[in-house]
């Protein structure tokens, strides 16, 4: 079975400085994926950033970018120029790529951002 | 793109009343939807997967004649709490896979159920 640990309950950050969520995962699959999604206050779940376990390159989506590394089983995410709207929580999330319970997430238990002005 | 809906955003009912909760993919076809729960400050919780066409699969612990789950087409799937009582009360998401497509789910803006 998977399972995926964020193990900072809670997180600050002052508006436009840099901070870093950390999420580590178990698996014995080789094929996979990983996500950040974000849960504002509306709670509306909202996707953040995407990581395909074959490709080597960190996935960059803007002012979002991620630290795969595969051996350690870790996804941490980078947010730059901290903003208010990203003040939320923040779900790290793993998926297989195929055999039973493919395209199940399995997610984190979330980490609190709250950006400070 | 990629929109997922759900109606109604708010519900509250009496107890031992039926409550149905839509979930649609309005711009893409979903070949799987997901249902889950949340609790306050917790993780999402799935619940099952449904499939268009073919029944539902349901976690481990999660009552299949108490939360019904239809899929009847590429763009919409409903989950009806049966006889609600007050610790069905929760939130509930739905997400939505694209057909043929790659790995991420969609997700809906959550219905909120309140059982009295």
């Amino acid at each position: 079975a998977q399972t995926v640990t964020q193990s900072q309950p809670e997180m600050s950050v002052q508006e436009a400085e840099t901070v870093t969520l950390s999420c580590t995962y178990d698996t014995s699959e080789n094929n996979y994926y990983l996500f950040w999604y974000k849960q504002p206050p509306s709670r509306q779940m909202i996707l953040v950033i995407r990581q395909e376990a074959y490709k080597q390159q960190n996935a960059t989506e803007n002012r979002f970018s991620v630290n795969f590394q595969k051996a350690a089983k870790s996804f941490s995410l980078k947010i730059s120029d901290s903003q208010l709207g990203d003040t939320a929580m923040y779900f790290c999330a793993f998926i297989r790529s195929s055999g039973a319970g493919s395209y199940q997430l399995t997610f984190g238990k979330g980490t609190k951002l709250s950006v400070i002005p | 793109g990629a929109v997922v809906s759900q109606h109604p955003s708010r519900v509250i009912c009496k107890s031992g009343t039926s409550v149905k909760i839509e979930c649609r993919s309005l711009d893409f076809q979903a070949t799987t939807m997901f249902w889950y729960r949340q609790f306050p400050k917790k993780s999402l919780m799935l619940m099952a997967t449904s499939n268009e066409g073919s029944k539902a699969t349901y976690e481990q612990g999660v009552e299949k004649d108490k939360f019904l789950i239809n899929h009847a087409s590429l763009t919409l799937s409903t989950l009806t709490v049966t006889s609600a009582h007050p610790e069905d009360s929760s939130f509930y998401i739905c997400s939505a896979r694209p057909q043929g497509g790659i790995e991420t789910q969609y997700f809906g803006p959550g219905t909120r159920l309140l059982v009295l």
